[in-house]
């Protein structure tokens, strides 16, 4: 099974300040054949489910802000949110889907502002 | 517009058993897999099992196989986890989701807690 592993766990940031959380995965999840990572990032809130927020591993779903970007490649990934607002406080998951099953998930990185 | 909505959550002792649910809406709920995935207290995401669009394949996480089974009806668009010998480490938010065959999992449900506790 891929293992994807993120840091930092926790992370504090100012209101307008770059926040910036990892992913790494033990195995590369590139296709080679179609050039695309399998990866996604998720925010997740309190009491709420998962949304998602990237896929493969760059784009951004429909309707989330432009702040948020994920760049990476092979096995090194990062969701990058450019200024931090009061919304985001929220953990964050990546998620492979290149070796399924099983879908793997990170373990979370909690987001705070400072 | 998607909907997922979970139910029968409970709260049940060790060893027993316990029916999840998962009513799907507004889109093509007999051509996609779909996923169970729990999240226990303060924890983080983990997968469970998928169940392929015709109920064809079905594979599960190492933690519950021989326990749990996924099913699906269908025509009544939902989705079932018949979950068996329950044991504590089992208590946590179950959620309904699927991939639509890309991959990541969008939309989710809500959730429905599970507790097992004596």
């Amino acid at each position: 099974d891929i293992v994807m592993t993120q840091s930092p766990d926790s992370l504090a940031v100012s209101l307008g300040e770059r926040a910036t959380i990892s992913c790494k995965s033990s195995q590369s999840i590139l296709y080679s054949s179609n050039n695309k990572h399998y990866l996604a990032w998720y925010q997740q809130k309190p009491g709420q489910p998962p949304k998602l927020l990237i896929y493969w591993a760059s784009t951004r779903e429909s309707g989330v802000p432009d702040r948020f970007s994920g760049s990476g490649s092979g096995t090194d990934f990062t969701l990058t949110i450019s200024s931090l607002q009061a919304e985001d406080v929220a953990v964050y998951y990546c998620q492979q889907y290149y070796y399924t099953p099983p879908w793997t998930f990170g373990q979370g990185t909690k987001l705070e502002i400072k | 517009q998607v909907h997922l909505v979970e139910s029968g959550g409970d709260v049940v002792q060790p060893g027993r058993s316990l029916r999840l649910s998962c009513a799907a809406s507004g889109f093509n709920f007999s051509s996609y897999g779909m996923h169970w995935v729990r999240q226990a207290p303060g924890k983080g995401l983990e997968w469970v099992a998928v169940i392929w669009y015709d109920g064809s394949k079905k594979f599960y996480a190492d933690s519950v196989k021989g326990r749990f089974t996924i099913s699906r009806d269908n025509p009544k668009n939902t989705l079932y986890l018949q979950m068996n010998s329950l044991k504590a480490e089992d208590t946590a938010v179950y959620y309904c989701a699927t991939t639509k065959g890309s991959g990541w999992f969008d939309p989710w449900g809500q959730g429905t807690l599970v507790t097992v506790s004596s």
